[in-house]
């Protein structure tokens, strides 16, 4: 299995809704990561798990909130989310946060959830 | 400090015809380099990626990179586009250090093909 699984495709939420995303991997990668894609922009990285731990928090807002119950899955918990964040969030993994050997650990990216918050 | 330029913003190509797209970097060291593709709505999908050694690098779909140190450039290659090639492009940078949290996209290119 090489694909990185995301749910829901689509997501239409109330800035008071609670909400999660949800990404799966089963290619034994330990470290995985959150993007936010807004249109005709590049990819910008919200937070990086390796090996289950948060280890990188690009200053995001508390409205959204990372969760890796395990090595497989992990969740973006939505809450209280405004308009302007509206976007497609990408999940991603890699074999390890760091290098290794010759081999530089490349991102496998999910398909994306689209999320509109009214 | 890094960066990735993409310095076309919009392509459009026919049928048929060959295709560079360009990509110029700024980086201290070798750097780790990657293009990937986008589909409308789709995630990212790598299409190729250069480490160290030949620097002219096969990816899927027939697409070719070829680094140039002197240049700081990583022009992506294709000698016949087809009509589902129509997506975006990204040239990206990692660092060595840390391939995957230090990766930074360029602004990309969105690539059309006419029939």
């Amino acid at each position: 299995d090489t694909e990185v699984t995301q749910t829901p495709k689509h997501l239409v939420m109330g800035m008071t809704n609670k909400k999660s995303l949800k990404c799966e991997q089963h290619m034994g990668h330990r470290a995985m990561y959150w993007y936010k894609q807004k249109a005709k922009k590049p990819p910008e990285l919200m937070f990086v798990y390796s090996y289950e731990k948060l280890s990188i928090n690009e200053s995001v807002p508390s409205r959204f909130s990372p969760e890796c119950p395990n090595s497989s899955l992990l969740n973006l918990h939505l809450h209280a989310l405004q308009p302007e964040d509206s976007a497609l969030y990408l999940c991603a993994s890699s074999q390890d946060q760091g290098v290794r050997l010759s081999g530089a650990n490349v991102l496998t990216f999910g398909a994306g959830s689209r999320l509109t918050v009214l | 400090a890094q960066s990735v330029t993409q310095p076309d913003i919009h392509i459009t190509v026919s049928e048929g015809a060959s295709l560079e797209l360009r990509c110029n970097y700024s980086y201290g060291a070798t750097p780790y380099l990657f293009w990937y593709v986008q589909s409308p709505g789709q995630g990212l999908q790598l299409l190729l990626k250069y480490f160290s050694g030949d620097t002219l690098v096969q990816g899927i779909k027939g697409f070719e990179a070829e680094f140039k140190r002197s240049q700081s450039s990583f022009n992506l290659r294709k000698p016949s586009v087809h009509w589902s090639d129509a997506a975006e492009y990204f040239c990206a940078v990692g660092a060595r250090e840390q391939a995957g949290t230090a990766l930074i996209f360029g602004k990309g290119t969105t690539l059309s093909v006419s029939s």
